[in-house]
This record gives C-alpha cells, structure tokens and sequence, in this order.
C-alpha cells in the first residue's frame, strides 16, 4: 500500500518562529488532507489540497503532486499552534485515508 | 455544514466485556462513513467504512465489527474487548460517489481504555 513519511518527527520552536513540515508519499494521489490535532484528540481540518498551493491566515500549504510531496507552511507562530500535525492521502475515490505518523509541534512563549 | 457526534466520549470497560461506539452524522445524506483507531500517540488507522446503508468494508481483520442501520449512523461493536482494543476511536465522514470533491471530516472520538 501507499506510504507516507512526515518530517520532522518533533519540532520545537519559539513563539513567532516560522516552520515548514513535510510529508512525502510513495504513490499518487487523489486526495492529500493536512489535519491539526488539538490537545483534546480532535482533528481540525486544515487543508484539502491534492494539488497546488492555498493559504489561510498564517497557514499556508502546497502539493507537488508530480514530485509526491505537499509542505505545510506556519508562519509567526503562537502557542496554540502545538499539537499534532497529520498529513494523510487517498489513492482512490473511495478514499480510505492513509496516515503519515504526524510532526508533534511544541510552540514556547 | 455537517456535524459529527460521538458517544460516548470516554469509556472504561473491562475485558471481555462487550462495546458499542456510536456515530451521527447531520448536515449530510449519503455519505460515506469511516471509523478510524489511534491507539498510544500518533498514527491513525482505517478500520471500516461504508458506502451505504448495510454496507461495509473492513480494512484490517481484528476483534470489533461494524455496522450501518441508517443513511447517518454507523456503529462499532465488539463481543469480548480485549487490552488491545484500547485506544482512540475517530468516527469520518466523506462524500459519496463519483464526486471528485474528497475531503474528509472527523468526529470528537471516543477515548476506550480496557482494563
């Protein structure tokens, strides 16, 4: 099955720093989803971005789905950034989410 | 826009003990449904979806079962739980069909701890 690899594995930073993380996967894709794991467990939704580049306030994110890479982009960083950062991609329209083993990110004041 | 809800949140049981996971879906019809295990820290895993009513397609052979009575319930079961079974239970939805249109949105999961 498809593989996803997510780097760094932990990333610490002080507030305000920026950071970029990285998720390479082995096949192509259909589907490419960033998610943002809160200190409760709850995934919220960052972007869906299969191909190309989006942005949403300090956040911003791009595919190269022809290179089967997508970065994610913090910019000036704040402490309610921490948490766990998901990458996950489908291969089909079914779209069973695969999983990269996430960048734990620890944001200091 | 769709809600997701699920029960419980927390839940404690001991082995052996049989389990029930609820998940409703408003805001939605149709839709595909996902229950998804993050067990100890990261990682989450695939373990059913479906399609549709009655439909459902198991992604890795185990101790729980899943089952979908209506268009927007999906529920996850298990006759004996076993210490393994711990974990964090995710509950997804995502469109169906043919649509090219494939985000994925996630419910506030049950936290299952198996003593």
């Amino acid at each position: 099955g498809i593989q996803v690899e997510q780097s760094p594995p932990d990333l610490i930073l002080q507030e305000g720093a920026n950071s970029t993380l990285r998720c390479n996967f082995s096949d192509s894709v259909n589907n490419l989803q960033w998610f943002h794991q809160n200190p409760w467990g709850q995934l919220i939704n960052l972007f869906y971005i299969p191909s190309g580049t989006k942005q949403n306030g300090r956040l911003s994110a791009t595919t190269v789905a022809t290179e089967r890479y997508s970065l994610l982009y913090i910019s000036s960083s704040q402490t309610t950034d921490s948490g766990v950062y998901f990458c996950a991609v489908s291969m089909e329209y079914g779209n069973k989410l695969v999983f990269g083993a996430g960048t734990i990110l620890r944001v200091k004041s | 826009s769709q809600t997701i809800h699920q029960w419980p949140a927390t839940l404690v049981q001991p082995v052996g003990s049989p389990l029930s996971l609820e998940c409703t879906v408003e805001g939605t019809s149709n839709p595909n449904l996902y229950w998804y295990r993050q067990a100890a820290g990261r990682g989450l895993q695939l373990l059913f979806y479906s399609v549709g009513i009655g439909q459902i397609s198991s992604e890795v052979p185990q101790n729980l079962s899943a089952s979908r009575p209506q268009d927007r319930q999906f529920i996850l079961s298990s006759k004996k739980l076993l210490l393994s079974d711990s974990g964090f239970y995710l509950c997804a939805t995502g469109t169906s069909g043919g649509s090219s249109y494939n985000e994925q949105f996630f419910g506030p999961g049950t936290r299952l701890t198996v003593l």
